[in-house]
């Protein structure tokens, strides 16, 4: 079983759609929480930090439920540039040093 | 500000042979690593850097060699290339602690045939 796992996609939706992405991770003794995008052949990027009682940026939406070990990110009113492929990544100790763990990613093709 | 610079951006290499991908951070960062991203895996840690004169091994170090003699630079070398060592290869650095803001370079294609 992979450390952190998420749906690939694609995720097709229409501008303005609302979608949201899953990602479970095995460790539960993970400490940190995060979602990166990555655009087409490009360098993964920080979106955001998720905290255990949630947090908003804008469009962006993130939870952390620790029980049941996942993660879940929303985009509301989605835009052409939304488009990209999102990592759910998790940090924690193991096999002697800290480490981030990165998801596949779930890919979002947002069209008009 | 250049933040994380990887050169080559493309590389194709013969099995056997060797090379060396450049990494340069200008953001004084101490902490640095390597990651190879492959298609339906997430990126995996290849070696990493907590500071000059330090490195250790990650996830997948077999056929890779790291140095860190500065804190601005950490070089990968690839000693004898093998076609599966074909993938995109990141360079990242993070401030101060793991957990915190990963910076990742533009990364580099390698191809071995």
């Amino acid at each position: 079983r992979k450390e952190v796992e998420q749906d690939p996609g694609p995720f097709n939706v229409p501008e303005g759609a609302t979608v949201a992405f899953n990602c479970t991770y095995s460790n539960s003794a993970s400490q940190s929480f995060f979602w990166y995008r990555q655009d087409c052949r490009k360098e993964p990027k920080l979106l955001m930090s998720v905290y255990s009682s949630g947090n908003e940026d804008g469009r962006f939406t993130a939870q952390l439920n620790r029980a049941s070990q996942y993660i879940s990110l929303l985009i509301r009113d989605s835009k052409l540039s939304d488009s990209a492929t999102y990592l759910c990544v998790v940090f924690h100790l193991a096999g002697g040093y800290n480490k981030l763990i990165f998801g596949a990613g779930t890919r979002l093709a947002v069209h008009p | 500000n250049a933040g994380v610079t990887q050169t080559p951006k493309f590389q194709v290499l013969k099995t056997g042979q060797s090379m060396t991908l450049q990494c340069a951070q200008d953001m004084n960062h101490e902490y640095m690593s390597w990651y190879r991203q492959d298609p339906g895996m997430g990126l995996r840690l290849i070696h990493y850097s907590v500071g000059a004169g330090i490195t250790d091994q990650g996830e997948v170090p077999n056929g890779y060699n790291v140095s860190r003699s500065t804190t601005e630079d950490f070089p990968l070398r690839l000693l004898s290339a093998a076609p599966s060592q074909t993938s995109v290869y990141f360079c990242a650095s993070n401030f101060g602690r793991w957990n915190t803001e990963a910076f990742f370079g533009q990364g580099t294609r390698l191809t071995v045939v």
